[in-house]
Order: C-alpha cells, then structure tokens, then sequence
C-alpha cells in the first residue's frame, strides 16, 4: 500500500492565499483520484474536493485542487483566507484494490 | 436529508470486542455503488480508515487491521456493524461512519458526528 505525506502545519493571513500538498510515497499520483476534506476543531470532516479538482455544491470556489505528476503530489489551494478556513486538511486516495488512505493532515492556521 | 449516526460502547476494557452500529437514514445501502465505511480518528491524530462495505456485499479493510476487523450489513434495518477483536489502549478514539455515494470515485460525501470509544481497564 502507499502513503500520502503532508506537512503537519500552514499558517497565512487573512485575505491571502495558500496551497497544502499531499505527495505520494509510490504508485503515480494519476493512478487515482485525490479528494480532501476539512475537518473544523470538534466536528465531523466535511469534503471539500474530490476527484483530483472537482468542488461539491455548496464548496465556494476559493478552494480548488490539482495533481502535479511531477512531484508526485496533490494540491489544495484556498485563496481569499478567511478565519473560518482554520482547521485541519487531510488528503485522500484510494489503491488499485480499492482499500483507502487517508494523508496525515495539515492544521491550517489564519492569523 | 441524510444522516448518519454511530452507536455503541464508550468504554471497552482491553482485550474485549467492540461492535459499533452506523444507522442511517435517506439513502438506501441497496443502491448500486453506494457504500458506507468505517474511520477512526485517535485523539489529536489524524484519520485512518478502516473499512467499508458497497451495496453489493464487497467488503474493504485497511490492510494493518484486517484480521481484526469485520463489517456487516442489515439493509432492512438500515444499519452497518463494524466489529473489531482483541481492543487495546491505542484503539481508543473517536469512529466516524460516513457514506460512499453513488456515483463519482471512492470518497465519503455524508458523515456521522462519531462516536468516542474509550479502551481501558
């Protein structure tokens, strides 16, 4: 099975815009779509992109994903930052037998 | 509206089996591609899944926790029963349910509130 990597922590100011990647350890980033979800601090995760770039109803287009083969990563980009952004940001995939993973999360901090 | 809500015991002494229920409402688990899974989350850690079973009886475990896991379903009761074997202290977190929906890829559209289970003697 692979892994999803994350860096454990973001931090950005209000207004700005950031971008949390998720790279995978083995197997191409193309081999199956990546979502992410959010998951606000005592609350359930919410999903916030899933195939690869694609925002539910509901998602405001401030948040879009993309996959890069070169870097073997996945990327959430939030722009406009708002306070309520602040939370956790995990990362997901699934493999060729369809077993899932989850990435080990990012904490997004809007200071 | 859909809905998802996990039951069971809060506090499991080590070695004992959990079973947790997930009954959910607004969909049915008969509809084709439709699943529900199983996450957990220990305190302050991140999320890892554990299993999921799809509307046609296929059933998906993390590989690490295969032998200890087995999940269930009861579609006139609209629920979904994962159990898990020989529980420890590391076990202890909060499990969530969440839903695979009928169509798009393999993620979870609808979740639960999740349920804090506690392993300790």
């Amino acid at each position: 099975n692979f892994m999803l990597t994350q860096p454990h922590s973001v931090s950005e100011s209000p207004g700005k815009t950031v971008t949390i990647s998720c790279t995978r350890n083995s197997g191409g980033i193309g081999n199956s779509y990546v979502q992410w979800y959010q998951q606000r601090p005592g609350s359930s995760p919410t999903i916030v992109i899933y195939e690869d770039n694609q925002r539910p109803s509901g998602v405001p287009d401030r948040f879009s994903g993309s996959i890069d083969r070169s870097s073997n990563s996945a990327s959430l980009t939030i722009s406009g930052l708002r306070t309520e952004d602040e939370a956790d940001y995990y990362c997901q995939s699934y493999d060729s037998t369809n077993r899932w993973v989850f990435g080990g999360g990012t904490k997004l901090t809007v200071l | 509206q859909i809905t998802l809500k996990e039951s069971g015991p809060t506090l499991v002494k080590p070695t004992q089996t959990l079973t947790l229920t997930c009954t959910f409402s607004g969909f049915s688990l008969t509809t084709s591609r439709v699943g529900v899974g199983w996450i957990r989350q220990p305190p302050g850690k991140a999320l890892e899944w554990l299993a999921l079973i799809y509307w046609d009886d296929d059933e998906r475990y993390s590989p690490s926790l295969k032998s200890r896991l087995t999940i269930t379903k009861d579609t006139s009761k609209n629920q979904v029963v994962l159990t898990m074997t020989n529980m420890d202290p590391v076990d202890t977190a909060t499990y969530f349910c969440a839903r695979r929906p009928p169509t798009g890829t393999l993620y979870f559209d609808y979740w639960g509130q999740g349920t804090l289970v506690t392993v300790s003697s």
